[in-house]
């Protein structure tokens, strides 16, 4: 079945430092990749996505690209600040072999919690 | 617009004893899910319901019940709570040609004891 891994955590960075939480997933169809981003006590929120190979989302300063040679999709950010203290959590939708109908089911790595320090 | 709704935010049950966690979505989405989130788990999918009049299971169900009301209203009923079902619950909704992107709300925490 699918699944995503992603790096043990928590992270603890200085702010400014350069971020990257690892991801790598295992699928049977084509699937999008996602990256949700949860703030103390909210729900979680889209950060950044990407549907096909070699596509780059990014958003805020965040980026992850497909790369489906090594199946990862991973998180970076080149200089982190405070307020990015969050649990990230990567995600995947495959579509898988019926018909492409996987009705938005997303399957979770099991988060990364970031803390930066001033 | 408010986006998805979840009631109530805090619940304390003693085990044995039932309740409803309602959610409500106004984007006109199709699909509907519930998940529980535990330390170091993730999110594990328990119920969705692909379109209004349809439900299934998901990774986690046993325990769990839900009703897809209409197209705005997805619950998830618990008959007889257990310890073990202590967790952070959210409801999220997705639409037609959204490449999967969902929309989650704010959280359910349930305490049972």
């Amino acid at each position: 079945g699918d699944s995503v891994t992603q790096m043990e955590g928590p992270v603890t960075l200085s702010e400014e430092a350069f971020l990257t939480i690892n991801c790598t997933y295992t699928a049977t169809g084509y699937p999008s990749l996602f990256w949700y981003v949860q703030y103390p006590g909210e729900g979680l929120q889209l950060l950044l996505k990407a549907t096909k190979a070699d596509d780059k989302g990014s958003n805020k300063g965040f980026e992850a690209t497909y790369r489906k040679e090594t199946t990862s999709f991973h998180l970076e950010k080149g200089s982190v600040q405070v307020s990015d203290s969050a649990v990230y959590f990567c995600a995947l939708s495959d579509p898988g072999n019926a018909g492409g109908t996987s009705y938005g089911k997303l399957t979770f790595g099991q988060g990364t919690i970031l803390t930066v320090h001033p | 617009n408010a986006g998805v709704t979840q009631t109530p935010k805090f619940q304390v049950l003693k085990t044995g004893q039932s309740m409803t966690l309602q959610c409500a979505q106004d984007m006109n989405h199709n699909s509907m899910y519930w998940y529980r989130q535990d330390p170091g788990m993730g999110l594990r999918l328990i119920y969705y319901s692909a379109s209004e009049g349809t439900t299934d299971k998901g990774e986690v169900p046993n325990g769990y019940n839900v009703s897809r009301l209409n197209k705005r209203e997805f619950s998830l009923r618990l008959e007889s709570a257990a310890p073990s079902q202590t967790s952070v619950y959210f409801c999220a909704s997705t639409g037609l040609g959204s490449y999967n992107e969902q929309f989650f709300g704010p959280g359910t925490r349930l305490t049972v004891l």
